[in-house]
Parts: structure tokens; sequence; C-alpha cells
């Protein structure tokens, strides 16, 4: 059965290095979600793409997040400078079209751990 | 904006007993999409069942069902006969009928322990 493909699976890293996140969203997948789950919190969104366009990043801290899909396929998160605060399990999901009813696959997600 | 609510951060259930994990959401909007996750420890989270808000029929899925009550803004998760590999953390979700972007809000989560 396919999978969302996330790495690294885990990332320790000092505040204010730089660091990033790849996904592989399910073949075929035009939309591909990044969301930040604090421990004790459901996720939150923080950045949607359709094929390569950005359709959501109302919620992505955009001086030092950034997302690209340049493709339209796989996608990279960074952080740069990354703070305290940013410790969180990040989680990338996909689905077919987006719709409302479809069903968001996830990935094992990235647990980041800044000191 | 829609806000999501589970009042039990924790619950517990018995094997082969029936729990009910609540949700409840706040939202102006009458066409929506609900849902419940399950997230394993250390694992993929999924989806568990789905609900649409046109829909009087509550939505079953084999052992899981839910309690939906729209006037009461309620969506209610009941797992019969409740079994070891039930154990996880479960979200409610809830996505607007009026974009077709598929964003969900979530929930913070109930964590439910099967008590063998």
């Amino acid at each position: 059965e396919a999978e969302v493909a996330q790495s690294p699976r885990y990332k320790i890293t000092e505040k204010s290095q730089a660091v990033a996140f790849w996904c592989d969203p399910i073949s075929g997948h035009a939309t591909l979600y990044w969301y930040r789950q604090i421990l004790g919190q459901g996720p939150e969104l923080l950045v949607q793409f359709q094929d390569e366009s950005v359709v959501d990043d109302s919620q992505l801290p955009k001086d030092r997040f950034s997302a690209e899909r340049l493709k339209g396929v796989d996608s990279t998160l960074k952080i740069q400078p990354a703070e305290l605060g940013d410790s969180a399990m990040y989680l990338c999901a996909s689905s077919s079209r987006g719709g409302n009813l479809d069903t968001q696959y996830f990935g094992p997600g990235t647990r980041l751990t800044v000191l | 904006a829609q806000t999501v609510t589970q009042s039990q951060p924790e619950m517990s259930v018995q094997e082969a007993e029936t729990v009910t994990l609540s949700c409840t959401y706040d939202t102006s909007e009458s066409d929506y999409y609900l849902f419940w996750y399950k997230q394993p420890p250390s694992r993929q989270m999924i989806l568990v069942i789905r609900q649409e808000a046109y829909k009087q029929q509550n939505a079953t899925e084999n052992r899981f069902s839910v309690n939906f009550q729209k006037a009461a803004k309620s969506f209610s998760l009941k797992i019969s006969d409740s079994q070891l590999g039930d154990a996880a953390m479960y979200f409610c979700a809830y996505r607007s009928g009026y974009t077709n972007a598929g964003k969900s809000t979530f929930g913070d989560g109930t964590t439910l322990t099967v008590k063998p």
C-alpha cells in the first residue's frame, strides 16, 4: 500500500541553525499539506499545495519558515533560524485532489527538537 | 473561525467494552464535514470515520460509529468491543464545505487507553 514518506524521522538542532524536512506524497496526489503538531495538541496547518502552487499558507511564520514543491511532487519545509518554540512534530499529508471529503493520508512525521 | 474542542484529555476502557469520545465544534456554517482520526504511538495518523453535515444518518465503520447532533454541534465517537489495538490518540477535525481547500481544523485530542 502506498504511503507518504518523510525524512528525517528525528532531528535535533540548536537554536539559530537551519533545518529542512522532506516529504514525498502518495504518487498521483495533487494536494500536499504540512502540519505542525505541538506535544499535547492537535495538528495545525502550516501550508497547503495544489500541485506546485500554494493554496493556503496563512499560518506559516514566513519570517523563518519556507516551503516549496517545485515540480508538484515532493516538498521541502525549511526553518531558518530555528527557535526553541519550533520543537514539535512536523507532519506531511497528501490527498488526491484536496476536496473537502478527500481522505488525507499522513506520513510518520519528523520530530524536531531545538536545544 | 471554526474551533474544535475535545474536553476529555484522557479516557480508558476495558477490553471488549464500549467507550465514547466527545467532540464539540463551533461554526456559523451550515455545510461542513467532520472527521475522527486515530494516531497510534509512533505511527501514522489514519482516518477512522467521517460525517457529512447534510446527512442526518450517523456514520458507521465496523466497530466505530458517531453520534452527530448538528443543533448541539456535537460529534462523538463510539468504539464498541474495544481492542488493545484501539489504544491511541484520537482527534476530531472539521472541514468547511464552502471552500475546496480541504483545510482541517483539529481538536487537541483524547488519549485512549485500553486495559486488558
